[in-house]
Order: C-alpha cells, then sequence, then structure tokens
C-alpha cells in the first residue's frame, strides 16, 4: 500500500501570495495516477488536478500540478480568500487498495 | 447535471448495523466505478470501498473488510453500503463518489454516528 505525507500539515499565507503543497509517496507512483483535492468546511471534496498535472473542468488556471515517481507539488500561483481550504492528494487505481489520500495540508489564511 | 446524493445516515449504537444509499442522476451511471470515502470528525479522508461498473469486481481496506459490503443496482442507477458490527470508530461523514480513474463526482455525504 502506498503512503502519502503531505507537508506542511499548515501554511498560512496572504491573499496574493504564492502557495507551494508537497505530496510524497512511499513508492513511485504508477503511471502518475496522482490527484489533488480541495475541500471547505462543510463541504465535499472537489478535484482540481489529476495525472499529477490535468486541471479539471473548471479549476481556475492558477492551480497547477507538477512531479512524478514519488514527489508531486500543487502550486496556487496566486491565491484568492477562496482558496483558504484544506488540500489533499490521493492515488488512484491501484488494486486492492483502489486509492489512498495524504493527511492533507490546511492553507490559512495569515 | 451529475449529481449524487446519499442517504441513511444515523445514530447506531455500537455492534449495530446500518445502510446507506446514494441515488445518482445524469452520468451514465453504469459505465463508472463507483468508492465509498469517509471522514471522521475533524479527520482526513478514508477510502472505504471500491465497486466496478458491472459490480463484479469489489474491494476494502483492512478497517472494514468482513464488515461491510458495497453493492450497486445499475437498473435504479444507485450504490449501497452495507454496514454491520460498527464501532465508534466509524463514526464518520460517509461521501460516495463516482471513479473516472481519479474521483471526479462526490455527493455531499451522510453522517453515521456509532454511540451507545
Amino acid at each position: 500500500e502506498i503512503v502519502l505525507t503531505q507537508s506542511p500539515g499548515t501554511l498560512s499565507l496572504s491573499p496574493g501570495e504564492r502557495a507551494t503543497l508537497s505530496c510524497r509517496a512511499s513508492q513511485s507512483v504508477a503511471r502518475n495516477f496522482l490527484a489533488w483535492y480541495q475541500q471547505k468546511p462543510g463541504q465535499a471534496p472537489r478535484l482540481l488536478i489529476y495525472g499529477a498535472s490535468s486541471r479539471a473542468t473548471g479549476i481556475p488556471d492558477r492551480f497547477s500540478g507538477s512531479g512524478s515517481g514519488t514527489d508531486f507539488t500543487l502550486t496556487i500561483s496566486r491565491l484568492e480568500p477562496e482558496d483558504f481550504a484544506v488540500y489533499y492528494c490521493q492515488q488512484y487505481a491501484g488494486e486492492p487498495v483502489r486509492c489512498s489520500f495524504g493527511q492533507g495540508t490546511k492553507l490559512e489564511m495569515k | 447535471e451529475v449529481q449524487l446524493v446519499e442517504s441513511g445516515g444515523d445514530l447506531v449504537q455500537p455492534g449495530g448495523s446500518l445502510r446507506l444509499s446514494c441515488a445518482a442522476s445524469g452520468l451514465s451511471y453504469s459505465v463508472y466505478s463507483m468508492n465509498w470515502v469517509r471522514q471522521a470528525p475533524g479527520k482526513g479522508l478514508e477510502w472505504v470501498a471500491y465497486i466496478s461498473s458491472s459490480g463484479s469486481l469489489t474491494y476494502y481496506p483492512d478497517s472494514v473488510r468482513g464488515r461491510f459490503t458495497i453493492s450497486r443496482d445499475n437498473a435504479q442507477n444507485s450504490l449501497s453500503l452495507q454496514m454491520h458490527s460498527l464501532r465508534d470508530e466509524d463514526t464518520a461523514v460517509y461521501y460516495c463518489a463516482r471513479e473516472n480513474w481519479y474521483l471526479d463526482v462526490w455527493g455531499k455525504g451522510t453522517t453515521v454516528i456509532v454511540s451507545s
């Protein structure tokens, strides 16, 4: 089973700043099957990035994903007030453990 | 509009059983695999169950295997999660989610509380 470790646990930034979130896998993620989700309080997670670097439908281009193998990054180029939330990385399409999530990074407003 | 709506969450005693349902609309339900994902209060996301598009293949993590059963009815566009021998640690919001390799459509969740 692949274990995903996200860092930092909490990131305090101001609107307009750049955010860089990290996700490290315990072993190589096959075919870069790595996704990122955003979750706001009381809401379901929302898919942001899949295939490590492809933006989901309707996701603003200030969100970008990069990386391969065991090291992945989510970058938000210029933070908007609505971007402050918790972000999870996920590896998917495994068998028999279908997917696993990182523990999350909380992006809070400074 | 693509939509998933969960129901069935409730307060149940430890050792009890509960059945969750997920109604799908607007998304060609029968061609997609489906998953259940849960989130304990104040915690992260945990994958709970997977079922293939035909229903012939299912997977579970060790934490629920043997206690939870996922099933689907493609004629009714519905997904279910039968939960037995519930424990305190099963308390969570349970989400159903469509799998397109990644999880691209999520319901709003239904809350299960296991407590005496």
